[in-house]
């Protein structure tokens, strides 16, 4: 119940292509849903992060779409760069929880 | 701000070796936390603290134990290194109110156990 699924394990995009990342959960008690990335040798820092009262959250080229029904929830990364390569982990938690539950993390890479 | 800072950044044990890895934050966060990441697992919580002096199980605790004497600092100790601990560790805050926080990362700790 716990359990978020993190797809696809790894994504190769080219320069300005779209990149998708997929997550589902199954515990309809949590209520946060972000984001982190990670750079090679470095820790995961907050990306992004959205509430279920909302289907979409955008900053810049970084989109959460938000689908409360089907439990699932997606990153899409508009104009793809270089500097985009990272690992991305979508996590989700719930008020009050003193813990957050992360996904298996996608490894990204853009392709000049 | 140095934010979350960890120590060592590497190291190399032989099986049976024992070690204490540092977590220092300088933000008063009242949470902290110690993660392992391994390929194709994400990030599994090994053991986190809510406050000083308390501490708590995560996901994979065994072989870990931790201690919070100070708010500001949170060790993981391994007493026996087995080479399935060979991972990189970070550890992480947050503010500690329980709504929906971000979690600050360190750097990460390589141990690679022979």
């Amino acid at each position: 119940q716990q359990q978020v699924k993190q797809s696809p394990q790894s994504l190769i995009v080219q320069k300005g292509g779209i990149s998708i990342i997929n997550c589902a959960y199954e515990n309809t008690a949590f209520d946060y849903f972000p984001w982190y990335q990670q750079f090679p040798g470095k820790g995961p820092a907050l990306l992004i992060a959205i509430r279920p009262d909302v289907s979409e959250k955008k900053e810049g080229r970084f989109t959460i779409s938000f689908n409360k029904s089907a439990k699932q929830f997606s990153l899409h990364i508009m104009d793809s760069q270089p500097g985009d390569s990272a690992t991305y982990f979508c996590a989700a938690t719930r008020w009050g929880y003193q813990k957050v539950t992360f996904g298996t993390g996608t490894k990204l890479q853009v392709i000049p | 701000n140095a934010g979350v800072t960890q120590t060592p950044k590497f190291r190399v044990l032989k099986t049976g070796q024992s070690m204490t890895l540092l977590c220092a934050q300088d933000m008063n966060h009242e949470y902290m936390y110690w993660y392992r990441q391994d390929p194709g697992m994400g990030l599994r919580l090994i053991h986190y603290s809510v406050g000083e002096g308390t501490t708590a199980k995560g996901e994979v605790p065994d072989g870990y134990n931790v201690s919070r004497l100070k708010k500001q600092n949170f060790l993981l100790g391994l007493e026996s290194a087995a080479p399935s601990q060979t991972s990189v560790y970070f550890c992480a805050s947050s503010l500690g109110t329980g709504r929906r926080e971000t979690q600050y990362f360190g750097p990460g700790t390589r141990l690679l156990v022979l």
